[in-house]
């Protein structure tokens, strides 16, 4: 099956700083891979996505990169805020589209 | 995107007990799912929920300790059964609305003592 891993495991920025979360992936089959803030309490929010026939998305201070020849995806976040502290997962499903698998997490600290 | 209401958002049981954990969807899907996190870790899936039939399970989880009901197209519960220590995670629920987005509600921690 697929296995998605993820690094860092903690990021701390400073305020103002762009941050940059990084995925691999195993299943060249996988064609779609979503990107999930965690705040604490709280269930995981889809932020960005990007499905493999586009090599880059852009929303606002949010990004996300796929380069499906080395088998990576990354997040970047510009001009971080403190309100961005949480921790991101990526993920990565096949076209079966029911099965999702997760990276084991960034916890992202913005130091104000 | 969807408004997925998971009850309860949190409770502390005894061991050798159960909790039903209720999702209530805001509009009807087809797959409904259910996670567990860890303190700490990320999201394994527990099973896959359709409605009229029998759960999908993934490997590691059983229908005896971890039972599902899908009585409609908007409603899903998970029951975790003789409940342990171990068992104290956050329980998700999520949907997929047919376009391969998963979305997820605020989760259910459970503390066993």
């Amino acid at each position: 099956g697929e296995n998605v891993e993820q690094h860092p495991s903690t990021l701390s920025v400073q305020e103002g700083d762009s941050a940059v979360i990084k995925c691999t992936y195993s299943d060249s089959a996988s064609n779609y891979f979503p990107w999930y803030k965690q705040e604490l309490g709280k269930g995981p929010q889809l932020i960005i996505d990007i499905r493999s026939n586009v090599g880059e998305k852009k929303d606002q201070r949010i990004a996300v990169t796929l380069n499906k020849t080395a088998k990576h995806f990354s997040l970047h976040i510009t001009e971080t805020q403190p309100e961005d502290s949480a921790v991101y997962f990526c993920a990565a499903s096949t076209p079966r589209g029911n099965q999702f698998y997760f990276g084991t997490g960034t916890s992202l600290t913005v130091i104000p | 995107s969807a408004v997925i209401s998971q009850k309860p958002s949190r409770d502390i049981c005894q061991r050798g007990t159960s909790l039903t954990i209720q999702c209530q969807v805001d509009s009807q899907v087809t797959m409904m799912f259910w996670y567990r996190q860890q303190p700490g870790q990320s999201l394994t899936l527990i099973a896959t929920a359709n409605q009229g039939s029998e759960a999908t399970y993934e490997s590691g989880f059983v229908i005896d300790k971890f039972p599902i009901s899908r009585p409609n197209l908007t409603f899903s519960t998970l029951t975790v059964s003789n409940l342990s220590p171990e068992d104290s995670s956050i329980y998700l629920c999520s949907v997929d609305r047919g376009i391969g987005e998963a979305f997820f509600g605020q989760g259910t921690r459970l503390t066993v003592v």
